[in-house]
């Protein structure tokens, strides 16, 4: 079964920084893409970050481009997304997802709070 | 950026119901398009990628068709588990964006 597990969200000061982890288990990790998925409180889905197997191809939204930086760690089963100068607008729960057929499962997801 | 417009935003309907949800690309994706449903408080589900494929474990009541810019999500006979909102979402092209979401309510 595949299981992923989101940590490190919280609340933060606009400006400031924040890095999500997540472990993934049940699949062979190291073979899938995986993504960030966020949904801001009473909002709609946005996807946010899209990382090939090995790492050569990392794709983002607009809105977080040079501010976000999605990595892995294959030996370690594990996926990260680091966010810099964080905004109000980026307020939300952050999904981590594999993305093998579009995003075919989702952590239970972590709640960022950015607010002075 | 493709957007995605789904219709209607909300939708009322009885179990049982046959419903059918709309959702336009504003360009062709060929048939790269994928449907969720999310319960309040959850995460979301995929149901069906690649336009028509349902994901394994999924009833057969769903069903999806379309390619290019016009798709639609069928739920043959609603259930009390339906009751959901849903979107759908496209990944032809980056960045990958989502239709603005369905609410499924009960009538």
């Amino acid at each position: 079964e595949v299981q992923l597990v989101e940590s490190g969200g919280g609340l933060v000061q606009p400006g400031g920084s924040l890095r999500l982890s997540c472990a993934a288990s049940g699949f062979t990790f190291s073979s899938s893409w995986m993504s960030w998925v966020r949904q801001p409180p009473g909002k709609g889905l946005e996807w946010v970050a899209n990382m090939k197997q090995e790492g050569s191809e990392k794709y983002y939204m607009d809105s977080v481009k040079g501010r976000f930086t999605i990595s892995r760690d294959n030996a370690k089963n594990s996926l990260y997304l680091q966010m810099n100068s964080l905004r109000a607008e980026d307020t939300a729960v952050y999904y981590c997802a594999k993305s093998q057929r579009a995003v075919d499962s989702w952590g239970q997801g972590t709640l960022v709070t950015v607010s002075s | 950026d493709i957007h995605m417009t789904q219709s209607p935003s909300t939708l009322s309907a009885s179990v049982g119901d046959r419903v059918t949800i709309t959702c336009r690309a504003s360009q062709s994706i060929n048939s790269w398009l994928a449907w969720y449903h999310q319960k309040p408080g959850k995460a979301p589900k995929l149901l069906i990628y690649k336009a028509s494929s349902l994901e394994s474990g999924v009833p057969s009541r769903f069903s999806g068709s379309g390619s290019g810019t016009e798709f639609t999500l069928t739920i043959s006979s609603l259930q009390p588990d339906d009751f959901a909102t849903y979107y759908c979402q496209q990944y032809n092209s980056y960045p990958w964006t989502f239709g603005q979401g369905t609410k499924v309510e009960i009538k």
